[in-house]
């Protein structure tokens, strides 16, 4: 089983809409989690970071759920910059990445 | 953005022959990681270190070394090249460590690496 599991979608929206999707991990010492962006054929940059139940940035928030050990990303009113692949990232000992999801926003 | 470069940025070799790629970076960051990306995959982590000729293994280490020597450079070999090991190969750095819970990374632009 991978160590952190994600929906790879895509899942595709329209402009203004709100989409969240989910990131499973298996390791229930993992302290705090990450979510980094990548852009097509680009490199990962981080989103946020979750160390507690939650992180909320402008349109974007993280809930960490660690009784069923999921943290989830919603985005609201969805940009067509929004588009990328979201990577959920675990961190216990060391670093656990998921293979991302994928959200195109159309207009 | 942070100063960390990856060269070369595309690279088309055969197989068996060795192949070396290099990550510099300018924030003086203790922590540098080289990882793997494929298809299906999260990104993998190859070796990374702690500190000049500090060097560890990750959990896809077979068929690769690192050598670091200063602390701005981060040097990932390949002594024979496999089409497994064909991929986009990442640098990272960070200013805290393995098991910090505050272990943020960042990325340079990735290393296209195709092996025929």
């Amino acid at each position: 089983r991978k160590e952190v599991e994600q929906d790879p979608g895509p899942f595709n929206v329209p402009e203004g809409a709100t989409v969240a999707f989910n990131c499973t991990y298996s390791n229930s010492a993992s302290q705090s989690f990450f979510w980094y962006r990548q852009d097509c054929r680009k490199e990962p940059k981080l989103l946020m970071s979750v160390y507690s139940s939650g992180n909320e940035d402008g349109r974007f928030t993280a809930q960490l759920n660690r009784a069923s050990q999921y943290i989830s990303l919603l985005i609201r009113d969805s940009k067509l910059s929004d588009s990328a692949t979201y990577l959920c990232v675990a961190n216990d000992y060391k670093l656990s990445f998921g293979a991302g999801t994928t959200v195109t926003v159309r207009a | 953005d942070a100063g960390i470069t990856q060269s070369p940025r595309h690279k088309v070799t055969e197989t068996g022959t060795p192949v070396t790629l290099r990550c510099h970076q300018t924030e003086n960051h203790r922590y540098m990681y080289w990882y793997r990306q494929d298809p299906g995959h999260g990104l993998r982590l190859i070796h990374y270190s702690y500190g000049v000729k500090d060097t560890d293994k990750g959990e896809v280490s077979d068929g690769y070394s690192v050598s670091r020597s200063k602390t701005e450079d981060f040097l990932l070999t390949l002594e024979s090249a496999t089409s497994s090991q064909t991929s986009v190969y990442f640098c990272a750095i960070s200013e805290m460590g393995q098991g910090d819970g505050a272990n943020v990374l960042t990325f340079g632009a990735g290393s296209r690496l195709t092996v025929l």
